[in-house]
């Protein structure tokens, strides 16, 4: 089955780039009708959509990131990457990807075990 | 702000029956996902489309949907169920973005 792994620092400074990437291993990320989402939840709070790629390279964003958000995808190395820049306080949260599925029925469905990135200096 | 309201917390007495909603305009073209959170773990998806489970979720999960309100019940609540349950849809501006609900804490008492 098909599991993802979320990698990347722990730890970035304000206004600085974060970056994260997802490793998908049990299955290849170019297979199926499948897009490949970021997911954040800052602690005790709800789940915000980041963003997500189709293996073709297109992209879709939350309207309230977007200015800031970059997903690619490296299909060779069955990844896709986040990168969310000048990052504030606020972006302090647990990152989750996850596969999305996109034809019919919507829903996410596995997810990372999730990573925190806290923003301090 | 969301554009799928749900309310933040709801309880239920162990092996009663709970429903849980998810209300917005989206949902008048799209169907719901629902996602189990419990502390310290990823979210888990226990339906998804008119009223689907995936392998594994226990059949007191069942999934419903009229107008613009999607709802979740859980029949026969185990201690277990107690966790946070996100509703999942697209946004109702018509460039398929995904947007999640607040979440609704589930106490079984």
């Amino acid at each position: 089955q098909v599991q993802l792994q979320e990698s990347g620092p722990g730890l970035v400074k304000p206004s600085q780039t974060l970056s994260l990437t997802c490793t998908v291993s049990g299955g290849s990320i170019s297979s199926g009708s499948y897009y490949w989402s970021w997911i954040r939840q800052p602690a005790g709070k709800g789940l915000e959509w980041i963003g997500r790629i189709y293996t073709s390279g297109s992209t879709n964003y939350n309207p309230s990131l977007k200015s800031r958000v970059t997903i690619s995808v490296d299909t060779s190395k069955n990844q896709f990457s986040l990168k969310l820049s000048s990052v504030t306080a606020a972006d302090t949260a647990v990152y989750y990807c996850a596969r999305e599925e996109g034809s019919g029925s919507f829903f996410f469905d596995p997810w990372g075990q999730g990573t925190l990135v806290t923003v301090s200096s | 702000s969301s554009e799928l309201t749900q309310d933040p917390a709801v309880s239920v007495a162990l092996g009663q029956t709970v429903r849980i909603t998810c209300q917005g305009d989206s949902l008048r073209s799209y169907y719901a996902s629902w996602y189990q959170q419990k502390p310290g773990q990823a979210p888990v998806l226990v339906i998804y489309g008119k009223n689907n489970r995936p392998s594994g979720i226990p059949d007191r999960f069942s999934g419903s949907s009229s107008g613009n309100t999607a709802s979740l019940t859980i029949t026969g609540a185990q201690a277990e169920d107690e966790a946070d349950y996100y509703c999942n849809s697209r946004d109702s501006s018509g460039n398929h973005l995904a947007v999640f609900g607040g979440g609704t804490k589930l106490t079984v008492l």
